[in-house]
Order: C-alpha cells, then sequence, then structure tokens
C-alpha cells in the first residue's frame, strides 16, 4: 500500500538557519504530493503541493520538489523564522483508478522550533 | 475561503459513553474525512464519505462510526468510548481539487 516517511523530529533551527525536512513515498499510482502545516492549537493547513514528476511547490518561502526518480519530496526554506515554528506533515494523494475516491497518506509529522 | 468548524475544540467523557463529534463545511464539498492524530503516528483516517448517506472506512474504524444525513455535515460518533479514543480527531473536507480543508480540531479525553 502506500506510504509516506519523513524526517523524524523534533527539529530544532536558529533564525534564518536553512531548513530542510526529507520526505519520501511509496506508492501504486501517480500521486499528488503535499506539505501541510499545523501551527499550535490549530488544525492542519496545505503549505504547498506538487501533482506531477519535476513539479515544484512553493508557498511562504518554502518549496518542495517532486522528484519520482528518488521518489521524494523534501521541504525546503532557505531562511527560517520563529513563526515557522509548527508541526510539517508531508501526504501523497494516490487517486489510481478511483478518481473521485482521493485519501490522504500522511507521515508521522516534523515538529520544527526556532529559537531566535 | 474553505471553513471547516467542529462542535468542539475540547471534549472530557467517561468510559462507556456515547460521543459525538459534529463537523460541518460550507463550501458544498462532496468529500468529508474523519481523521484521529496521535503522538508519533501523524494522521489516521477514521471514515470518509463522498455524498450524502455515503460512507467509507478508513485505515482505523474499529469502534468508531459515521453518519452523513446531510452534503455539509459530516458526524462520527463513538458508541462506547474507550480510554483508548483519548485522542485529537480532525475533519476535513476537499472538493474537486485533491486538497483538503481542516477544521481546527476536538482534542477528546475519555476518563
Amino acid at each position: 500500500g502506500d506510504s509516506v516517511t519523513q524526517m523524524e523530529g523534533p527539529v530544532t533551527l536558529s533564525e534564518e538557519a536553512f531548513l530542510t525536512i526529507n520526505c519520501t513515498y511509496t506508492a501504486t499510482g501517480y500521486p499528488s504530493l503535499f506539505w501541510y502545516v499545523q501551527y499550535p492549537g490549530e488544525g492542519l493547513q496545505l503549505l504547498l503541493k506538487a501533482t506531477k514528476a519535476d513539479d515544484k511547490g512553493s508557498n511562504k518561502g518554502f518549496e518542495a520538489t517532486y522528484r519520482k526518480e528518488t521518489t521524494s519530496f523534501h521541504l525546503e526554506k532557505g531562511s527560517v523564522q520563529v513563526s515557522d515554528s509548527a508541526v510539517y506533515f508531508c501526504a501523497l494523494s494516490d487517486r489510481g483508478s478511483n478518481f473521485g475516491n482521493e485519501k490522504l497518506t500522511f507521515g508521522t509529522g516534523t515538529r520544527l522550533t526556532i529559537i531566535p | 475561503d474553505v471553513k471547516v468548524t467542529q462542535s468542539s475544540r475540547y471534549l472530557v467523557k467517561r468510559t462507556g459513553e456515547k460521543v459525538f463529534l459534529e463537523c460541518v463545511q460550507d463550501m458544498d464539498h462532496e468529500n468529508m474525512f474523519w481523521y484521529r492524530q496521535d503522538p508519533g503516528l501523524g494522521l489516521r483516517l477514521i471514515y470518509f464519505s463522498y455524498d450524502v448517506k455515503m460512507k467509507e472506512k478508513g485505515d482505523i474504524p474499529e469502534g468508531y462510526s459515521v453518519s452523513r444525513e446531510k452534503k455539509e455535515r459530516f458526524s462520527l460518533i463513538l458508541e462506547s468510548a474507550s480510554t483508548n479514543q483519548t485522542s485529537m480527531y480532525l475533519c476535513a473536507s476537499m472538493g474537486s481539487t485533491d486538497t483538503q480543508y481542516f477544521g481546527p480540531g476536538t482534542r477528546l479525553t475519555v476518563l
């Protein structure tokens, strides 16, 4: 079945540091890939997504590139801020042959803390 | 903006009680989902629904049931709450794209 493996946390960085959170996946079909973010006390919200190989998703200074050859979708940001402190989830949606019945498979989440 | 609301942010129940968690979305989305979130396990899908009165089991449906009588409302039911159902419960909805929109979550404690 489908699965997502992401970098174990927690991750603690200083403000303005470079961030990478690794994510790899296994899927039988042609998945879309997502990063969701959960700020303290809130639900998840979509950060970025990519729907096909070599697509790059970007938002709020974060980027991730859909790499089919390495089955990866690593999240990066060049200079993190205290406000980026949150839990980050990698996920995939594999439509396969079940159009209209898409489900998300999530990784376990990576807690990121940014220190001023 | 899509808005998904959940009936309670925090809930405390006793073992054996019947528990209802309500979720409402305002974007006319066909698909709705219930997840539970536990540390180290991420989000796990309990049930989902792709139309009114339709439901499908997710990865961990045992001990739960759902109801979708109206398009905008998706309810999660714990028939007889147990302590191992203490968790954060997240509802989501999805329309014609593959992006899910989440509610703020209900933190349920079963004593």
